[in-house]
């Protein structure tokens, strides 16, 4: 499976846009990129995935390069719920491999 | 997204015990993982348990250490054998979706080896 790069740490102001980066330059043609968030003292939770589209669901958007190569997470209007430490992942099969992630500050 | 609960949810144990942790889920799932978290780290996949097959591990776990069980397609137990203070850590069961890849993970057993 491809690495996977993301920033380890960002501040986010509550209400506003959270963007995570995520860059995945030796991506193959057959990967998914997925995003997971790990709230403190929980277990991983999942929030999106995407082939080559752009993805929208009730908790994020996801953005793919049309290279494919990067990827960024959006969350919308972030709250002091989603500090979080948030999981870029690439995969093809079914073996989901963690890296250290971004750990993301919404601040009020 | 199926509902996971793991038993217990935390326990404290002298080095030299063996801790069964058990996995339960709200519906038939075909793949289960089990992972684990040391203290400010990632998570690591331990193995894979598919039901009616022997579990997979991962470079640097071996069955004698974790042994893993997977009676049937709700349940899954992960053992650990032989403790010691370097198997402190947060212990995730995982299942997977019925989407494409994606994975719903229990909320963790936590363990203190002491």
């Amino acid at each position: 499976d491809a690495k996977t790069t993301q920033p380890t740490s960002m501040d986010c102001a509550e209400g506003r846009a959270a963007n995570l980066p995520c860059n995945h330059s030796t991506i193959s043609g057959n990967e998914y990129v997925y995003w997971y968030r790990q709230i403190h003292s929980q277990g991983p939770q999942y929030i999106i995935h995407g082939l080559k589209n752009n993805e929208t669901n009730e908790m994020a958007s996801l953005i793919i390069t049309e290279d494919r190569k990067s990827s960024t997470l959006i969350l919308p209007h972030a709250t002091l719920r989603d500090t979080a430490v948030y999981y870029c992942i690439v995969m093809k099969v079914f073996k989901t491999i963690f890296g250290a992630g971004t750990r993301l500050f919404v601040k009020a | 997204s199926a509902v996971i609960s793991q038993k217990p949810s935390r326990d404290i144990c002298q080095r030299g015990t063996s801790l069964t942790i058990q996995c339960q889920v709200d519906s038939q799932v075909t793949m289960m993982f089990w992972y684990r978290q040391q203290p400010g780290q990632s998570l690591t996949l331990i193995a894979t348990a598919n039901q009616g097959s022997e579990a997979t591990y991962e470079s640097g776990f071996v069955i004698d250490k974790f042994p893993i069980s997977r009676p049937n397609l709700t349940f899954s137990t992960l053992t650990v054998s032989n403790m010691s203070p370097e198997d402190s850590s947060i212990y995730l069961c995982s299942v997977g979706g019925t989407g494409s890849y994606e994975q719903y993970f229990g909320p963790g057993t936590r363990l203190t080896v002491t």
